[in-house]
């Protein structure tokens, strides 16, 4: 079944410290991947996709993302956090359908 | 452009009460999803829609869960009678296109409580 895993349940960073959330997922087809942000009581909102092409995907607010099918993960990046990039982070899935199967979820706490 | 838009923004109810969630789709996507998010299980998707089709119920909970899309601009999530464990946020996204690589895009959820 196909399944999405992030390892990293709570990120505690300083202001300008570089950033890398891990995730992991399992399935056998085409792979569409997606990375949303959640800030603190708002909506999901999307960070970036990855659905062919360079594996290095670039999204809003500094942010990039590395697909990289032999290691079946889809890493976030961002080289220098802020403390308005406190929020929390999902990886997600597509599967055929359009339904996006989550990962638990980051939470990063960027410290001023 | 106006998002995903969903009402109410929150509900406080007492148990056993009928609790009906409501959400209007971005203009031109086909596809609809209802998502709840707690602390204990994170997002879980409960029921999408295909062209008002409703494609995959398996994760509505219980058959006190209900949802229906009339049209293409509004759908409607029931809890009848709610219950304390349903309090959490109920999140609608949707979705244009055809392709899996687009992306779902979410309202501002619902935030419910029942007591």
């Amino acid at each position: 079944a196909q399944s999405v895993s992030q390892h990293n349940h709570h990120v505690i960073l300083s202001e300008a410290a570089s950033l890398e959330l891990g995730c992991n997922y399992s399935y056998g087809g085409t792979v569409n991947l997606f990375w949303y942000v959640q800030y603190p009581g708002q909506h999901l909102q999307l960070l970036l996709k990855y659905f062919s092409g360079d594996p290095l995907v670039k999204g809003i607010k500094g942010f990039e993302a590395e697909f990289i099918k032999s290691k079946f993960s889809f890493n976030l990046r961002k080289p220098s956090v802020q403390w308005s990039d406190t929020a929390e982070y999902f990886c997600a899935l597509g599967e055929q359908g359009g339904k996006l199967i989550f990962g638990q979820g980051t939470e990063l706490s960027v410290k001023p | 452009d106006a998002g995903v838009i969903q009402s109410p923004r929150h509900e406080v109810t007492e148990m056993g009460q009928e609790v009906t969630l409501r959400c209007k789709p971005i203009s031109g996507h086909n596809s609809l999803f209802w998502y709840r998010q707690t602390m204990m299980r994170g997002l879980e998707l409960l029921i999408y829609f295909n062209n008002n089709v409703p494609i995959d119920d398996s994760g509505m909970p219980e058959d006190r869960f209900s949802a229906k899309m009339p049209n293409a601009s509004f759908s409607t999530l029931k809890i009848q009678p709610s219950e304390p464990r349903d309090s959490a946020v109920y999140f609608c996204a949707s979705r244009g296109g055809q392709a899996n690589n687009q992306p779902q895009h979410f309202g501002d959820g619902t935030r419910l409580s029942i007591l």
